[in-house]
Order: structure tokens, then sequence, then C-alpha cells
């Protein structure tokens, strides 16, 4: 297993560019995440999937959209890049460990700057 | 609303010394538990998880955790630090029956050999 790839690592954007953040799991996961870093505001949830076709906004929606055509794949778009957007980007995908609960597992990042 | 509060943001260690990172919560409800550490340039990797049962619970390189449910509280202890524990360290909570992870702003902790 692969377990949750990200790509780019890097990516600089210029203001108003806008680009794809990929995302996949090999796990099977029905869960799917993104998450922003930025220092001193630990990790903030962007949007995320029950499954395939289902999304739904997370904490700081704002300037991102993400679709879910498959299980799988969970990219994350750019619309319009703004230098606020510049942060470390993680994807996460969960398992159902028992009833209700569900554990985490995290993609490498995303490392973006938006001159 | 739910929240989870790292009270020491950053947090210096001389090699051989205990660490002791606070972490607590506001959820009323049933959660999980988490502490994730972080490597400078790294993701995130899991230290050590509570579901149920034991409230004390052991973790990876030497760290454990301890639920004080009455305190709302899961703070991160390793009795002797090395210099390689140099990261950050994040807790997080899962309320269970969902699938949201709350996580708290991240304590940043520096051994100095």
């Amino acid at each position: 297993n692969a377990g949750v790839t990200q790509t780019p690592k890097f990516q600089v954007l210029k203001t108003g560019q806008s680009m794809t953040l990929q995302c996949a799991q090999d796990m099977n996961h029905e869960y799917m995440s993104w998450y922003r870093q930025d220092p001193g505001m630990g990790l903030r949830l962007i949007h995320y999937s029950v499954g395939a076709g289902i999304t739904d906004q997370g904490e700081v929606p704002n300037g991102y959209n993400v679709s879910r055509s498959t299980t799988e794949d969970f990219p994350l778009r750019l619309l319009s890049a703004a230098p606020s957007q510049t942060s470390v980007y993680f994807c996460a995908s969960s398992e159902l460990i028992r009833g209700g609960s569900y554990e985490q597992y995290f993609g490498p990042g995303t490392r973006l700057t938006v001159t | 609303a739910q929240s989870v509060s790292q009270h020491n943001h950053h947090v210096i260690l001389s090699e051989a010394a205990s660490l002791e990172l606070g972490c607590n919560y506001s959820y009323g409800g049933t959660v999980n538990l988490f502490w994730y550490v972080q490597y400078p340039g790294q993701h995130l990797q899991l230290l050590l998880k509570y579901f149920s049962g034991d409230p004390l619970v052991k973790g990876i390189k030497g760290f454990e955790a301890e639920f004080i449910k009455s305190k709302f509280s899961f703070n991160l202890r390793k009795p002797s630090v090395q210099w390689s524990d140099t990261a950050e360290y994040f807790c997080a909570v899962n309320p269970s029956g969902t699938y949201k992870y709350i996580f708290g702003t991240g304590t940043r902790l520096k051994v100095l050999a």
C-alpha cells in the first residue's frame, strides 16, 4: 500500500493563477479531507468528503473547490490563488476502526507559495 | 464550540530532561484522542492514540499519554528526551461517531544536545 499520496510536493504560483493539488489513497477509505497548516494555527479543515460524489465544507473553505468522482482521488482546486493561501496542505483519509471511531492517515503534504 | 488547547507553544529542554506537553479539549461527549508528531520538513506521524480502556497509553519512541476524563486532558509525556525528539507535536480530538478531527495549535519542542 502506498497509503496517501500527494502531488506536487512544492509549488510556487503567482497571484490569480489556478491549480489543482492532487491526493490519492489506495486503502479504500470512504472519508477524505484537506487541511492547511499555518504557523501557530495547527491544522484547519478546508473541505472533506464522506464518499464518492459527496463533499462538504470545513472550517476554511473560501477560495478552494473539491470534487470526489472516485473513492481513491480527492483533488483540491485553488480557483484564483492569493498570497493568503501560502501554506502547507495535507490530505488525509480515515479508516473506521470501531463503531463511530476513525483513525486518520496523512499524506506527505504540498508546500504552496503564492507570490 | 469544540476546541483543543495546547498551552505550551514553545518548549526548550536539554537532553535527558523529562517532558510533559499539555492538551485540553472542550467536548462533553465521548472522544478519541491522538498525538501526532511532525519532524522538520516532514508530514504528520501518529505517536499514540486512545479509543477506550486503560487511560495510560503508550506510543512509539518512548512516549506515553494519560487521559484524565474529569479534566478533559490528554497530556503527552516522555521521561527522558533526546535531541532527535525536536519536532512539533499536535494533539487531536475525534468526537466519537463523527469523522471530524479537531487539532490543537501545536507545541514546538527543541531539545538541546
